[in-house]
């Protein structure tokens, strides 16, 4: 079965730093997302891609964020300047439809900002 | 600003009986509701959702009722297997989006 993978799954870091998590979606799907779960929080959407193009993004996601998909394969977010409170579960997705039900969630990258 | 509640951290049922979580939300504009899965060192997995159109989704052992004027829906598993041991969380959002606001998530444990 076709599923989202995600590099590294796990990331220590030192605060200021720029981090990239990546992220590899199922090759057949144009949708794509990034969410954050802070340890013992909520799972927060952060941010849509569609078509090369941000589609929609959440108040966390702010300067500092950024998302790219550099080739055919693969989806990544930046982190420019690592905050201690980036220190996070970081979740990629991805769906071949807009609707919620259709979006496949990546394994994680667990983010420590030291 | 918790816009979507799900007050019981934790349930434990006993396998075969009725499963049922549950979840408030505050913005009347939530059209649209979803339920997701999660297991340990797993990203969470689509169960089953439900548009505000509509006030029961039913598939297999899941059915999800809601409560436009209550502003609740719950998830009822029937009947319950210790493979549905993980933690559920509640997502909504407005306009049929992806913008999904997630619940804090009840772990619910099934007990052989």
């Amino acid at each position: 079965e076709p599923e989202v993978t995600q590099t590294p799954s796990h990331q220590v870091t030192q605060m200021g730093q720029e981090v990239i998590l990546r992220c590899v979606p199922i090759s057949n799907h144009l949708y794509f997302y990034w969410y954050r779960q802070i340890l013992g929080q909520k799972v927060e959407f952060l941010v849509s891609f569609y078509n090369n193009e941000i589609s929609e993004k959440s108040e966390i996601f702010d300067d500092q964020f950024s998302v790219e998909r550099p080739d055919g394969s693969n989806f990544t977010l930046k982190i420019r300047s690592t905050k201690l409170e980036d220190s996070a579960m970081y979740f990629c997705a991805s769906s071949d439809g807009q609707g919620g039900e259709t979006q496949y969630f990546g394994p994680g990258t667990r983010l420590l900002v030291l | 600003d918790q816009q979507v509640k799900q007050n019981s951290p934790s349930l434990s049922v006993q396998e075969g009986r009725i499963s049922i979580l549950n979840c408030d939300y505050t913005n009347s504009m939530f059209d649209y509701f979803l339920w997701y899965k999660k297991y340990p060192a797993e990203g969470p997995t689509f169960l089953i959702s439900i548009s505000s159109i509509k006030d029961k989704n039913e598939d297999g052992r899941f059915t999800v009722f809601l409560n436009k004027s209550a502003k609740h829906l719950s998830l009822h598993i029937v009947p319950s297997q210790p493979g549905d041991s993980a933690v559920y969380f509640c997502a909504a959002s407005v306009n049929y989006g992806q913008n999904f606001v997630f619940g804090p998530g009840t772990r619910l444990s099934v007990l052989p």
